[in-house]
């Protein structure tokens, strides 16, 4: 069973547009993780947020994390086609990575 | 590539048969994890390895299910008399980790398993 919840399920924007994703989760964690995955195929590291920092950027990427809510969000800036993808953040406080049900994005052209 | 890699990447078997996957992580990681993955959800956690020793084993992975990682090197998983619900992709990551903790997982590309 899923451990975290991610917010929106599915997520329809148009090209250039941001988009938003947001996590929960139910422990405490040493750090929080977001993948991508391409339909059918393997999962791919964006971003790793440690628990004592509040905010990352990487490229079009940035990451928050509120560790008092148990929440961390995702945002994709000036969303591309090939932005479409799922979206999944995962957590951990020991040796594995719990993940969460995903996000479904959709970028159209 | 240097990527980790599973085989086969399909597989289509009937109920009750056996099946084994393989896979080969990236050379210097000594952590090795198998998840499985149904449509529409996230990977669960099924086992891990650190080098040669299975460490953990989730709920999930019945009797049925064995894994090994012989010599710290590529791990295979089996699943013996095969049923439905064991449809799925099944996910193989490595990395590496010298305490505690765990970093970024690099993933193969997947094993489907479809079970008629």
């Amino acid at each position: 069973s899923q451990q975290g919840e991610e917010d929106p399920q599915a997520l329809s924007i148009q090209e250039g547009e941001n988009a938003t994703m947001n996590c929960s989760y139910k422990t405490s964690i040493n750090n929080l993780q977001w993948y991508r995955q391409n339909s059918g195929r393997g999962l791919v590291h964006l971003i790793l947020i440690r628990s004592n920092e509040r905010e990352k950027h990487s490229g079009r990427l940035r990451v928050t994390l509120d560790t008092s809510k148990k929440s961390s969000s995702l945002l994709i800036t000036a969303s591309r086609a090939a932005d479409t993808a799922s979206y999944f953040c995962a957590y951990t406080n020991d040796y594995k990575l719990s993940f969460g049900a995903g996000t479904t994005v959709t970028v159209r052209a | 590539d240097t990527g980790v890699s599973q085989d086969p990447r399909h597989k289509i078997t009937k109920r009750g048969q056996n099946v084994t996957f393989r896979c080969d992580p990236i050379s210097e990681h000594n952590r090795l994890y198998w998840y499985r993955q149904t449509l529409g959800q996230g990977p669960e956690f099924l086992t891990y390895f650190q080098n040669e020793a299975q460490l953990e084993k989730s709920r999930l992975l019945s009797d049925r299910f064995s894994a090994e990682r012989p010599k710290g090197s590529f791990s295979t998983l089996e699943i013996q008399r095969t049923e439905q619900g064991d449809s799925a992709m099944y996910l193989c990551a490595s990395s590496f980790s010298v305490s505690g903790g765990i970093g970024e997982l690099f993933f193969g590309e997947g094993s489907r398993l479809t079970v008629l």
